[in-house]
């Protein structure tokens, strides 16, 4: 059974402060998401990852896919209270089942 | 183009009652998922469709079914609710099968059921 196991679960700092959140499995992926999800609402897709190694920037948030494809990173600089939200990482097994397995997401609280 | 609807987006259903959800992807996207989110339990995957024919499923009782279209929309049933079935039920759609990995999802139907 492949997880995802996503850290930290709750993070509150202030604004301008960096963060990193982490998202980690002992198996392979064929690729990884990262998704933003506000309440009520569903995730929005912010990034996907395929290759081992490969860091992608959307503005303030760097992605990072492990070199063996089974941990990723997202990293916000400077951040603003619009970040505000629920992160969700998920990996596509290498089956391509078209099934997503979701990490436990992250809450972020970023206070002005 | 626009994004993947779902409806209704809201629902409040009793014990024993049946539920019919919608989801109409965006346009050209072939497959459709849908995952159940729960507080305790997150993002859990149901059943993924193409071509009108189920290609995967998840690890939920035969209570929970799907089915798709020949214009790709979808539509998941549950039977026999319980309270446990209390959740957002999220569909998502994407461009190719087997998957690219990106998956587009809709708003979500919030289900509750007392």
């Amino acid at each position: 059974t492949q997880l995802l196991e996503q850290s930290p679960q709750f993070l509150s700092i202030q604004e301008g402060e960096n963060l990193t959140v982490y998202c980690n499995s002992s198996s392979v992926f064929s690729s990884l998401q990262w998704y933003r999800q506000e309440p009520g609402e569903g995730p929005v897709l912010l990034v996907t990852v395929v290759t081992g190694g490969e860091v992608k920037k959307l503005k303030r948030l760097t992605f990072q896919f492990g070199d063996a494809r089974k941990d990723s990173s997202l990293h916000i600089t400077a951040a603003q209270t619009g970040d505000t939200g629920l992160y969700l990482c998920a990996g596509e097994g290498t089956s391509n089942t078209g099934k997503l397995i979701f990490g436990q997401g992250t809450t972020l609280q970023v206070k002005p | 183009k626009a994004g993947v609807t779902q409806t209704p987006r809201y629902l409040i259903k009793t014990r024993g009652q049946q539920v019919t959800l919608s989801c109409s992807p965006i346009s050209g996207h072939r497959s459709v998922s849908w995952y159940q989110q729960t507080p305790g339990q997150g993002l859990q995957f149901l059943f993924e469709y193409f071509s009108e024919t189920q290609r995967n499923k998840g690890n939920f009782p035969g209570r929970f079914s799907g089915r798709q279209f020949s214009n790709s929309r979808s539509e998941m049933n549950v039977s026999t609710l319980e309270l446990g079935d209390s959740a957002l039920y999220l569909c998502a759609s994407s461009p190719i099968h087997p998957g690219s990995g990106e998956q587009y999802f809709g708003p979500g139907t919030r289900l509750t059921v007392t």
